[in-house]
């Protein structure tokens, strides 16, 4: 069973659109949760980390449940510029390896 | 400007020539590694460092080396490249497990 999970999309949507990405996790040892951004084959850049509360940056909202193991991403008001590849991101609480998910693709149409 | 940098960024090369990557980050962070990323499987970690003279092994080291001599240098080795090394490389660097990564551009790599 692969470490990180996601559905790859794509999830086509129009702007103003509310998208949501779930990500599941399947070693519950795992200590730190991440969404990363990437733009067409570019380097992956943090969005945002995920902590046991949740949190909010702006539009984008990260959710954490610990208990069903999957973390999740919710993007308010899209826009245009969000088309991208979202990246989930685990590291287990023992060593000090990073898992990525496969990604999955969003595409934000006019 | 705090970065990664990472060269060369696209090499295409022969079965068995060896060939560095070398990866360079500003910042002074301690945890480096070396990831690929192919299609469907996603980035995949090769290599990590914990601090000059740590490394470890990732989930696919098998084919690859590295160093870490110096903190702001951790050089990507392979020793006798194959065609299933093909892929695109990115290297990142972060002040500590629980911070941002901060990816270099990535190096494309193609072995003949």
């Amino acid at each position: 069973r692969k470490e990180v999970e996601q559905d790859p999309g794509p999830f086509n949507v129009p702007e103003g659109a509310t998208v949501a990405f779930n990500c599941t996790y399947s070693n519950s040892a795992s200590q730190s949760f991440f969404w990363y951004r990437q733009d067409c084959r570019k380097e992956p850049k943090l969005l945002m980390s995920v902590y046991s509360s949740g949190n909010e940056d702006g539009r984008f909202t990260a959710q954490l449940n610990r208990a069903s193991q999957y973390i999740s991403l919710l993007i308010r008001d899209s826009k245009l510029s969000d088309s991208a590849t979202y990246l989930c991101v685990v590291r287990r609480v023992t060593g000090n390896q990073f898992y990525f998910g496969t990604g999955t693709s969003l595409t934000v149409i006019p | 400007e705090a970065q990664v940098t990472q060269n060369p960024r696209y090499l295409i090369t022969v079965t068995g020539k060896k060939l560095t990557v070398t990866c360079s980050q500003n910042m002074n962070h301690e945890y480096m590694s070396w990831y690929r990323q192919d299609p469907g499987l996603g980035l995949r970690q090769i290599y990590y460092s914990m601090n000059v003279e740590v490394t470890d092994k990732g989930d696919v080291p098998e084919g690859y080396k590295v160093s870490r001599k110096e903190k702001r240098n951790f050089p990507l080795i392979l020793e006798s490249p194959s065609p299933n090394q093909t892929s695109l490389y990115f290297c990142a660097s972060s002040i500590g497990l629980n911070y941002e990564q901060y990816f270099g551009p990535g190096t494309r790599l193609t072995v003949t």
